[in-house]
């Protein structure tokens, strides 16, 4: 059984730029979270995709999009990078059911942005 | 607002049993309450999950009220090893669908 990945490990951008995240889901989950984690503090949740839907979203500006694909694998985009989006991102998947079911992470990536 | 607090940290010594509560108001009626540990540079782990009253893994317990607004980890007889950050992770209303809150946290510090 293959566990939750992410890609890439680390990445550094630069205020302004752009960044696209992604993470492939545990096998047999059809559901992925997106958390960002500031460093010293806790996950904050970005939002959810269930089947390839937005499930759930907390309180992020839009330009924090993502994608669920077919294979239920997914992308994290943010568009115009500013200091304060420097943090551990966090991916979990699980199975359908509620919002808050068991989620297995990955590891993150953990983007710099200068 | 939905606020999900936890103490900053706690100290135990290894052998002993430690409980970590979470308050959490106006969480969701149909959702999970879940527990997670982390390891630094880590994700976080699952432990524990529940709607209500008590359940028991083999690694832990949770304890919760009959109105939810609250939650207890118990870990029995804790190791150097549970030395990690505890969060609890609720489900809150949030217009069509339910938005998911970490705890604030609580550092275990398991000594010997």
């Amino acid at each position: 059984e293959t566990g939750v990945t992410q890609s890439p490990t680390h990445l550094i951008k630069t205020r302004g730029q752009q960044v696209t995240l992604r993470c492939s889901s545990q096998s047999g989950h059809n559901t992925v979270s997106w958390y960002q984690q500031a460093l010293g503090q806790g996950p904050q949740f970005i939002f959810q995709y269930y089947r390839e839907e937005e499930n759930g979203r907390g309180n992020f500006p839009p330009r924090f999009s993502g994608l669920q694909f077919p294979n239920y694998s997914s992308e994290l985009n943010v568009n115009a990078l500013e200091l304060d989006d420097s943090a551990l991102y966090l991916c979990a998947s699980s199975q359908a059911g509620e919002i808050g079911n068991e989620q297995f992470f990955g590891p993150g990536t953990r983007l710099t942005v200068l | 607002l939905a606020k999900t607090t936890q103490p900053i940290s706690m100290d135990s010594y290894e052998g002993q049993e430690v409980n970590i509560t979470c308050s959490h108001n106006n969480i969701a009626t149909n959702d999970y309450i879940t527990w997670y540990q982390q390891f630094p540079s880590q994700g976080p782990r699952f432990i524990i999950q529940g709607y209500k009253t008590k359940v028991t893994n083999e690694v832990a317990s949770l304890f919760i009220p009959a109105d939810r607004k609250s939650s207890t980890l118990s870990l029995p007889r804790v190791s150097l090893s549970d030395t990690a950050v505890y969060y609890c992770l609720v489900a809150v209303p949030s217009g069509a669908t339910n938005k998911l809150i970490f705890g604030t946290g609580t550092l275990l510090a398991v000594q010997p």
